[in-house]
């Protein structure tokens, strides 16, 4: 079935360090693959996405990269300050279009000052 | 804010009760979501509605059932529920339902329910 393996589970950085997640999908239709975090008591919100036909996308601190072959992709921060400490979910998009978005697990990030 | 709202914030019933949750988005948008986050879990999506009809059922038990009047608002009703149902239910909408950023889906925050 549709699955999404998202690792680390928790991560804990120092302050200006990079942080990467990484995620590996097992549905090879899925073409859409957005990344959410989650602050405590609020629902996710989207950080960044990336569509199958582009490799790497950034904005600002933050960059996704994509490698459809190997059907991984990974979240980058760089420069990390403590307001990034959130739960951070990367998704892949079902093989219907349906709006259907088949998450891993999430990683607790902690950034500590 | 996200433009999405969920009522109520918490809300405890006994197995027998039967509860509703609400849903309401102020973007505009034609899809609307219910997904379920239990601890340790990934979220799981349970209903889509796009154009108030819905589009996929991720095989929930017939003991949620969903209701979409128009595309502003989406309910989710509870009867007979089970403790291992305690979670948290998030409702999402998005303009469409194909994968890009256009479709971004806007999550609510969520409705926490426990189960005795």
């Amino acid at each position: 079935g549709e699955n999404v393996e998202q690792h680390p589970s928790t991560l804990s950085v120092q302050e200006g360090d990079s942080a990467v997640i990484k995620c590996t999908y097992s549905d090879s239709a899925s073409n859409y693959f957005p990344w959410y975090k989650q602050e405590l008591g609020k629902g996710p919100q989207l950080i960044i996405d990336i569509r199958s036909n582009v490799g790497e996308k950034k904005d600002q601190r933050i960059a996704v990269t994509l490698n459809k072959t190997a059907k991984h992709f990974s979240l980058h921060i760089t420069e990390t300050q403590p307001e990034d400490s959130a739960v951070y979910f990367c998704a892949a998009s079902g093989s219907s279009n349906t709006g259907k978005l088949i998450f891993g697990q999430g990683t607790t990030l902690q950034v500590k000052p | 804010e996200t433009g999405v709202t969920q009522t109520p914030r918490h809300l405890v019933m006994g197995m027998t009760n039967k509860k509703s949750l609400k849903c309401e988005q102020h973007l505009g948008h034609n899809a609307m979501y219910w997904y379920k986050q239990s601890a340790k879990k990934p979220l799981e999506l349970m209903f889509v509605y796009n154009f108030k009809e819905q589009t996929e059922n991720n095989s929930v038990p017939s003991r949620f059932s969903p209701e979409c009047p128009n595309s502003s608002h989406l309910f989710l009703h509870l009867h007979t529920l089970q403790p291992e149902d305690s979670a948290l239910y998030l409702c999402a909408s998005s303009r469409g339902t194909s994968g890009s950023s256009y479709n971004e889906q806007f999550f609510g925050p969520g409705t926490r329910l426990t189960v005795l």
